[in-house]
């Protein structure tokens, strides 16, 4: 099955910083990649997402990059601000096959 | 729109004991998901419905079983509950044409 692993665990930065969060997967299935943040307390929110036929895709402060050959994708927040501060987790699937495989999670701390 | 629901938010059983979580998705999707989250495990995929029929199953034992009614609320059971399944429980939705997958709060059990 699919394997997901996210590094780092945890991620310390300055307000204002960038933020990268890295995670490869196994599967060469898989072709659906969603980034969630977890505040305390909430379940996971969807951030972001990509499918493999796209390389890079933006969203304001954030974007994702996927790279097939190398079977990884990241994440990266520009600009942090406090409320930034979550768990972020990668996780990759088929599409349309609603089954989701996580990464372990990075804890984010934005200080002010 | 509102968003997905689960109820009741906070449970605490007894070993031994069985228990059943609800989820309402978003109003207009077909599939629930429900996933498993714990400390030392993550965030692990339990079982995916859609249609009132189970298309997709994780790696737990027969214990974890669900169903999906026909108006797209769906149940999740734990019999004979061990300490071990002490977790917060998600579950998520998603459209048809659709791949995004949308998180309830959860229902954090507690197993004494």
């Amino acid at each position: 099955g699919e394997n997901v692993e996210q590094h780092p665990s945890t991620l310390s930065v300055q307000e204002g910083d960038s933020a990268v969060i890295k995670c490869t997967y196994s599967d060469s299935a898989s072709n659906y990649f969603p980034w969630y943040k977890q505040e305390l307390g909430k379940g996971p929110q969807l951030i972001i997402d990509i499918r493999s036929n796209v390389g890079e895709k933006k969203d304001q402060r954030i974007a994702v990059t996927l790279n097939k050959t190398a079977k990884h994708f990241s994440l990266h927040i520009t600009e942090t601000q406090p409320e930034d501060s979550a768990v972020y987790f990668c996780a990759a699937s088929i599409l349309g096959g609603n089954m989701l495989t996580f990464g372990g999670g990075t804890r984010l701390m934005v200080k002010p | 729109k509102a968003g997905v629901t689960q109820t009741p938010r906070y449970l605490i059983k007894t070993r031994g004991q069985q228990v059943t979580l609800s989820c309402s998705p978003i109003s207009g999707h077909r599939s629930v998901s429900w996933y498993q989250q714990t400390p030392g495990q993550g965030l692990q995929f339990l079982f995916e419905y859609f249609s009132e029929t189970q298309r997709n199953k994780g790696n737990f034992p027969g214990r974890f079983s669900g169903r999906q009614f026909s108006n797209s609320r769906s149940e999740m059971n734990v019999s004979t509950l061990e300490l071990g399944d002490s977790a917060l429980y998600l579950c998520a939705s998603t459209g048809v044409s659709s791949y995004e997958q949308y998180f309830g709060p959860g229902t954090r059990l507690t197993v004494t």
